[in-house]
């Protein structure tokens, strides 16, 4: 079964409206962390917003905030008041710890392609 | 956080050769990773690279063909050695922060001819 699922691989904004990007996890772990990352066309990756599997309110980070639904596994990015800038690729991870091998990984979903229409 | 200075940014390679890739932290920090995002790809992990150890490859890569060094708490290279147009991919080099917050360089975009 995949880690991280974005089934949605394009989605359209209007300039200035809120945008859900869906994220859903499989993990049997307690502890995890949950990350948002925005890579525009330049191609570096911009970390955007993290949520940890014990945090009980949803994480926010200025017009970011992460919708965390811990029984479902889903972690959506709201986007609120869409800028032009938003256009991009954004990808939703989670870090696992391997406890018996002393590592952590973090595995990325295959992504969303936000573009805002002026 | 952690800023992430890679270089370099981008290169254009004949097959065969080796291309070896910088990453500088501004901290220091223990966890520094490496990624290959291939063309319209999400992010791939190819290695862990923690100080005073070796690196710890995922399946699928493996050390002749993408050795790493990590010499101090700062930096980090990935050596992507005898290429071809396979390897032709974005590479980025990540560190984790206290917080375990994952920062990325800018990548480097090579193309092997």
């Amino acid at each position: 079964a995949q880690k991280i699922t974005q089934t949605q691989p394009g989605m359209f904004v209007q300039e200035k409206e809120a945008v859900t990007l869906d994220c859903t996890y499989d993990t049997s772990d307690q502890s995890y962390g949950l990350f948002w990352y925005k890579q525009p066309s330049s191609g570096e990756m911009i970390f955007l917003i993290y949520q940890g599997s014990y945090d009980e309110q949803n994480a926010t980070e200025g017009r970011y905030s992460l919708n965390f639904q811990k029984a479902r596994k889903s972690a959506n990015l709201v986007i609120s008041a869409s800028q032009l800038g938003d256009s991009a690729m954004y990808f939703c991870a989670m870090r696992e710890v391997y406890y018996s091998g002393g590592y952590q990984k973090v595995t990325f979903g295959t992504g969303t392609k936000l573009q805002v229409i002026p | 956080s952690a800023v992430i200075s890679q270089k370099p940014s981008r290169d254009i390679c004949q097959r065969g050769t080796s291309l070896t890739i910088q990453c500088q932290v501004d901290s220091q920090v223990t966890m520094m990773f490496w990624y290959r995002q291939q063309p319209g790809q999400s992010l791939t992990l190819i290695a862990t690279a923690n100080q005073g150890s070796e690196a710890t490859y995922e399946s699928g890569f493996v050390i002749d063909k993408f050795p790493i060094s990590r010499p101090n708490l700062t930096f980090s290279t990935l050596t992507v050695s005898n290429m071809s147009p396979e390897d032709s991919s974005i590479y980025l080099c990540s560190a984790q922060d206290r917080q375990n917050i994952q920062y990325f360089g800018a990548g480097t975009r090579l193309s092997v001819l």
